[in-house]
């Protein structure tokens, strides 16, 4: 099957600074991808869909400019969360549709941000 | 808008014993439904799917699940649990009304008794 991979799979970093997720599709090209937030023994909530070659629709109350969403290319979409705070610690995932009639994705490892 | 209700957010049972999580989803077109399991600190990987045709789909690890449109239901069982079963357990659906961006369910962790 399809495969995602996403990296880091765990960052630390210091308040105030900027993270950087990269979600890559390995063996097929994948023009939309989904980056999702989970928060413990929660669900998946999704921020934002990411389209390659233009920008980033985002799911309301989701702050563009603090995840910045970049999909250049058909296999590459990064997530940076910038000026990070504690709050924003959580689990991100990203997946990418497999097939645009039925909404199966295929999801990368997820990247575990805990902000100090 | 579609959306998908998953009862019982924690389901135990013992390692040989039937499991069943249920699912029940909403929507008023015809729906794709999802079942996604997640280990501990991973991504989702897909168990298996109802798009068309036949309502009883069979998945990995012998989980299967039959889509039953009167009961608005994509029950998740498998016969004999394994403690390797132990897991987060998320059903999803999708339409065409909704551009066929998934909808996730609030999960079901199962927990697996020796």
């Amino acid at each position: 099957g399809a495969v995602v991979s996403q990296h880091p799979s765990w960052v630390i970093c210091k308040s105030g600074t900027s993270v950087k997720i990269e979600c890559r599709s390995l063996d097929f090209q994948a023009t939309t991808m989904f980056w999702y937030r989970q928060f413990p023994k929660q669900s998946l909530m999704l921020m934002a869909t990411s389209n390659e070659g233009s920008k980033a629709t985002y799911e309301q109350g989701v702050e563009k400019d603090k995840f910045l969403i970049n999909h250049a290319s058909l296999t590459l979409s990064t997530l940076t969360v910038t000026s990070a705070h504690p709050e924003d610690s959580s689990f991100y995932i990203c997946s990418a549709r497999v097939s645009l009639n039925t909404g199966e994705l295929f999801f990368g490892e997820g990247s575990r941000l805990t902000v100090l | 808008a579609q959306s998908v209700t998953q009862l019982g957010s924690h389901v135990s049972v013992s390692e040989g014993a039937l499991v069943l999580l249920r699912c029940n989803y909403s929507s008023s077109v015809p729906p794709y439904l999802f079942w996604y399991v997640q280990y501990p600190n991973q991504g989702l990987q897909l168990l298996l799917k109802y798009t068309t045709g036949a309502t009883l789909v069979k998945g990995i690890n012998g989980f299967e699940a039959e889509f039953k449109k009167s009961e608005t239901s994509f029950h998740l069982t498998k016969p004999s649990a394994h403690m390797s079963d132990a897991a987060e357990y998320f059903c999803a659906v999708s339409v065409s009304g909704g551009s066929y961006i998934p909808t996730f369910g609030r999960g079901t962790s199962l927990i697996v008794h020796p």
